[in-house]
């Protein structure tokens, strides 16, 4: 039982557009939901994080938009890099004392 | 500052043999975690250590079992290991078992059993 599910499984995008992840989750007791990024051969990074009391949060060409009604969220990279060729999970979590649950990843590749 | 460190990097084991996955922290966190990554799956947690002295089941604990050593380090071992086993294998850290405190991973192990 996936929990949270994350589309595209892959992602070509060229250099300067902007690339879309989208993650939908079944239980609505989750209220954190972090976005993390993976470079070949490399753990998992934090990215960005939002939690439902906010319908979307940017850091610098990152945002996370989230629908609560529809329980879904998703990333987009606005002017994408070459650099920003990694793998992205979702994940939620529900209050403080819980763990992560993670989509099954999304691999970005950028073209230059 | 190293981190997280796992050792070792790379891993084949034949089926039936035992193995210990080691993690160490050095970023003084209470909480652990083991996690398993496969293709398709996202990560996906095996057990977690809320703080020093305690473990517990995450998601998919079947043929694992864990030791938290102390404060810094928190070991994975596999019994009896088996092909479905196969896997990216990642430990991470965080300063409290909180849902909106930050998780740190290791580079990862990469195991084969054969």
């Amino acid at each position: 039982q996936q929990q949270v599910k994350q589309s595209p499984q892959s992602l070509i995008v060229q250099k300067g557009g902007i690339s879309i992840i989208n993650c939908a989750y079944e239980n609505t007791a989750f209220d954190y939901f972090p976005w993390y990024q993976q470079f070949p051969g490399k753990g998992p990074a934090l990215l960005i994080a939002i939690r439902p009391d906010v319908s979307e949060k940017k850091e610098g060409r990152f945002t996370i938009s989230f629908n609560k009604s529809a329980k879904q969220f998703s990333l987009h990279i606005m002017d994408s890099q070459p650099g920003d060729s990694a793998t992205y999970f979702c994940a939620a979590s529900k209050a403080a004392g819980n763990k992560l649950t993670f989509g099954g990843g999304t691999r970005v590749l950028v073209k230059p | 500052n190293a981190g997280v460190t796992q050792t070792p990097k790379f891993q084949v084991l034949k089926t039936g043999q035992s193995m210990t996955l080691q993690c160490a922290q050095d970023m003084n966190h209470n909480s652990m975690y083991w996690y398993r990554q496969d293709p398709g799956m996202g990560l996906r947690l095996i057990y977690y250590s809320a703080s020093e002295g305690t473990t517990d089941k995450g998601e998919v604990p079947n043929g694992y079992n864990v030791s938290r050593l102390n404060k810094r380090e928190f070991s994975l071992r596999l019994e009896s290991a088996a092909p479905s086993q196969t896997s990216v294998y990642f430990c991470a850290s965080s300063e409290t078992q909180g849902a909106f405190n930050e998780q740190f991973f290791g580079p990862g192990t990469r195991l084969t059993v054969l």
